[in-house]
């Protein structure tokens, strides 16, 4: 089985500043991994994930994520953050090659930009 | 556009009636499921189903109910059993062949028992 920790449950950042938000993930076997983000009220939308090749995955918005096998972790990040990147980021793992068993998701980490 | 739909986007229900969440997809994928949101607590899996009537209890199926009678749809019936079923419901799916593990998602329901 898989677990995910994302270690911090808020961050707040300011407007054109980096950010890094953490994630950790427990597997005894090859896992896929993913980075979600979901605005108020709505559903979650896939900003990058990593399958397999390199371990720098670039994705949506800007958003990269470098997985780091020794370290078992998945941190995403972004060199200068908007406004509109306030939302909440979900890190999630799935075994590799397990069929359409469902994916772990981490408690989430909220993102607050300021002005 | 393909994607998924869920209905209603908000509810009301009185303590101890049966609600009925619809959730339709025309990604044409074989694996469908239900996850719960609640504050800081992330997205727990209900019940998932990877083919036509057959589904699995996820990690929290306590209280609920579905069913997968169709390809393109999975309701969920949050029963009178679902001892705190005031949350944020979402619906997904998955394409299987060289697809990888990413998951679709709906918009969500918003469930408020009074």
């Amino acid at each position: 089985a898989q677990s995910v920790t994302q270690l911090d449950s808020q961050v707040p950042v300011f407007e054109e500043a980096p950010v890094e938000l953490r994630c950790n993930y427990s597997s005894s076997v090859s896992v896929y991994l993913f980075w979600y983000v979901q605005y108020p009220n709505q559903g979650l939308q896939l900003l990058l994930k990593y399958l397999s090749g390199s371990t720098l995955v670039k994705g949506i918005n800007g958003f990269e994520a470098e997985f780091n096998k020794s370290q078992t972790s998945f941190h995403l990040r972004k060199p200068s953050v908007h406004i509109s990147d306030t939302a909440e980021y979900f890190c999630a793992v799935r075994g590799a090659n397990s069929g359409n068993t469902p994916l772990v998701f981490g408690k989430g980490t909220r993102l607050s930009v300021i002005a | 556009d393909g994607g998924i739909t869920q209905s209603p986007k908000y509810l009301f229900r009185k303590e101890g009636q049966n609600v009925t969440l619809s959730c339709e997809q025309n990604l044409n994928h074989d694996a469908m499921y239900w996850y719960r949101q609640d504050p800081g607590q992330g997205l727990r899996l209900i019940y998932y189903s990877q083919i036509v009537n057959d589904f699995q209890k996820g990690d929290i199926a306590e209280g609920y109910s579905v069913s997968r009678e169709k390809k393109e749809s999975f309701p969920l019936t949050v029963t009178s059993a679902q001892k705190n079923p005031t949350a944020f419901y979402l619906c997904a799916s998955r394409g299987g062949g060289l697809n990888t593990g990413e998951l679709f998602f709906g918009e969500g329901s918003r469930l408020t028992v009074l």
